[in-house]
């Protein structure tokens, strides 16, 4: 079955331990994406990978870091996690960017941070 | 800048009404149009898209229609049913990026 995994699903940790999101597709897709959705601000994008390698800033990159060394995975890092980054996070997928490939979304991993 | 505007919800509708969920948009050039559904637990799934004036995107009954002299894409359904109780998501994709921009969600309830 073609899907976005997310791991974990739910998280509850304290400000200042570091954590990593793994998210991992198996449709052997170009493009990966981070967002973070909180309540009245919809989804705003974090990093995108567009392949192997390389990465980019979305619209609120402050306090995270990613890595696409594979095609298949793109690991969220919150080096220094703190409350503000208290959201639900989603993984997207889609075989390249543009309009005309949709993407593909997990089911998300709701971080809580004391 | 690009940014999308969706009606506050909760909307709240009875089985087999007619439903629609205001959506504009601001931006520059010729973006793509989307509307997202996310079922309770689950992520985003694309409901239906278009990508340029004038074009009508359908799926599942929902229609919504690129309106360039509104900047509008009102989502439309004839007759709701209660499986279509979710969060609806308009967003756009500005002309020659990857980057989706989503609006804030409206949430639909249906009650039989």
């Amino acid at each position: 079955e073609a899907q976005v995994t997310q791991n974990p699903r739910y998280l509850i940790t304290v400000t200042g331990k570091k954590l990593t999101v793994t998210c991992s597709q198996n449709m052997n897709h170009e493009y990966m994406s981070w967002y973070r959705q909180d309540p009245g601000l919809g989804l705003r994008q974090i990093y995108y990978s567009m392949n192997v390698e390389v990465t980019d800033k979305g619209d609120v990159p402050e306090g995270y870091k990613v890595s696409r060394k594979e095609k298949r995975n793109f690991p969220l890092i919150l080096e220094s996690p703190s409350p503000n980054q208290t959201s639900l996070y989603f993984c997207a997928s889609s075989l390249s960017g543009g309009a005309l490939r949709p993407q593909h979304f997990g089911d998300g991993t709701r971080l809580s941070i004391l | 800048g690009n940014s999308v505007t969706q009606m506050e919800g909760p909307v709240t509708l009875s089985e087999e009404a007619f439903l629609t969920i205001n959506c504009t948009y601001t931006a520059t050039g010729y973006p793509s149009l989307f509307w997202y559904v996310q079922y309770p637990g689950e992520g985003l799934q694309l409901l239906l898209k278009a990508t340029k004036a004038d074009d009508k995107g359908s799926n599942k009954g929902f229609e919504a229609t690129y309106r360039k002299e509104t900047t509008s894409f009102h989502l439309e359904k004839g007759s709701v049913q209660v499986s279509d109780s979710a969060v609806y998501f308009c967003a756009l994709m500005p002309y020659n990026t990857d980057k989706l921009i989503f609006g804030t969600g409206t949430r639909l309830q249906v009650f039989p």
